[in-house]
């Protein structure tokens, strides 16, 4: 099965920094990999999403780049703010019958005034 | 996007008894629909994947006759919880896809089970 981990689990930066979340999976025949936002007892929210095809996405402040060679792909977020505080989960596909999405173990992000 | 609703929002029941909980896709037909688990400050853990008109397929270490899932229509999938206990006691949430290759997975406000 697919062994999803992601990096790191926790980040705090200042507002107006950078953070990076990488995520690295084992299944090679994965082609699609989002990543999802989750607020304190809300649903996950799709906030970017890029396909095997792809080196990299870019929506304002936030992208992902895929290396499939090294099997990881990174959420970039630029510019933090305080809304952005959140945890971070990676999810990529595991291709088969269905398009199970097999979660990361998520990062838990605080972006401080 | 497409709007997935989960009904109820929260529930709180007492043991040994069994709670059902609603998925639907409002806007959009949904094959396939997925529950997943989520314990606090943790991951969500696929449970099961639900397939319209068949018979669900569960994720090892899930007990089938614990939670039994229905998928009756290309728009609602059902999860029941079946003689619960306090260890069932956690976060659900469901996600439907529209299939095809239309991937993106879209989710249920999910389920804040409470068993007493």
């Amino acid at each position: 099965g697919e062994n999803v981990e992601q990096h790191p689990s926790t980040l705090s930066v200042q507002e107006g920094d950078s953070a990076v979340i990488k995520c690295t999976y084992s299944d090679s025949a994965s082609n699609y990999f989002p990543w999802y936002k989750q607020e304190l007892g809300k649903r996950p929210q799709l906030i970017i999403d890029i396909r095997s095809n792809v080196g990299e996405k870019k929506d304002q402040r936030i992208a992902v780049t895929l290396n499939k060679t090294a099997k990881h792909f990174s959420l970039h977020i630029t510019e933090t703010q305080p809304e952005d505080s959140a945890v971070y989960f990676c999810a990529p596909l595991r291709p088969g019958g269905y398009n199970k999405l097999i979660f990361g173990a998520g990062t838990r992000l605080a972006v401080h005034p | 996007g497409a709007v997935v609703s989960q009904h109820p929002s929260r529930v709180i029941c007492k043991s040994g008894t069994s709670v059902k909980i609603e998925c639907r896709s409002l806007d959009f037909q949904a094959t396939t629909m997925f529950w997943y688990r989520q314990f606090p400050k943790k991951s969500l853990m696929l449970m099961a994947t639900s397939n319209e008109g068949s018979k669900a397929t569960y994720e090892q270490g899930v007990e089938k006759d614990k939670f039994l899932i229905n998928h009756a229509s290309l728009t609602l999938s059902t999860l029941t919880v079946t003689s619960a206990h306090p260890e069932d006691s956690s976060f659900y949430i469901c996600s439907a896809q529209q299939g095809g290759m239309n991937t993106e997975a879209f989710f249920g406000q999910g389920t804040r089970l409470t068993v007493v």
